[in-house]
């Protein structure tokens, strides 16, 4: 089946220090990705869309300048956390789509932590 | 706007006890529904779905049924082990959008 992988799984950071996360779809093409963040014991709120090859699409009161998101090809997308701070510490997970198909594969999360 | 309604948790159960976790929607068209599970510390995996009303949908024991004329996706389980523990996700899908809309979740804790 359609597998995603995303690294790290873990990060500890420090504070004023940008973080990149990768996600990568191992056996399709991924024509669209998503990145979700997800806080302790809660649901998963969508941060952004992105689109091979062009821009990602933000969700609403999502700092396009603290999180950049790039989706260079249709296997890779990442997703940089920039100036890190304790209050970006959440646990970030990324999933992936084919055109044509129905169902999204979700990566397996990245903890991180900003000290 | 779309939106999915999950039971609060957590649901404490004791092995082979049966479960059932409520889902109800709320959309303007006919959504695609889903159930999803969380393992702790990991991400979602995909658990079953439902394209249409009168879907059954299936997995591992599990059973949701696509209730069009009550706006429910309720999740089953016979008989509930252990490695059930997780968080279950109730999520719908506009055919119009690729977007997913996720309910809370619900924490399941299965005893031995």
């Amino acid at each position: 089946g359609a597998v995603v992988s995303q690294h790290p799984s873990r990060v500890i950071c420090k504070s004023g220090t940008s973080v990149k996360i990768e996600c990568r779809s191992l056996d399709f093409q991924a024509t669209t990705m998503f990145w979700y963040r997800q806080f302790p014991k809660q649901s998963l709120m969508l941060m952004a869309t992105s689109n091979e090859g062009s821009k990602a699409t933000y969700e609403q009161g999502v700092e396009k300048d603290k999180f950049l998101i790039n989706h260079a090809s249709l296997t890779l997308s990442t997703l940089t956390v920039t100036s890190a701070h304790p209050e970006d510490s959440s646990f970030y997970i990324c999933s992936a789509g084919a055109s044509g198909t129905y169902g999204y594969t979700f990566g397996s999360g990245t903890r991180l932590t900003v000290v | 706007g779309d939106s999915v309604t999950q039971m609060e948790g957590p649901v404490t159960l004791s092995e082979e006890a049966f479960l059932t976790i409520n889902c109800t929607y709320t959309a303007t068209g006919y959504p695609s529904l889903f159930w999803y599970v969380q393992y702790p510390g990991e991400g979602l995996q995909l658990l079953l779905k439902a394209t249409k009303a009168d879907d059954k949908g299936s997995n591992k024991g599990f059973e949701a049924t696509y209730r069009k004329e009550t706006t429910s996706f309720h999740l089953e389980k016979g008989s509930v082990q252990v490695s059930d523990s997780a968080v279950y996700f109730c999520a719908l899908r506009m055919d119009s959008s690729y977007k997913l809309i996720f309910g809370s979740g619900t924490r399941l804790l299965v005893r031995p």
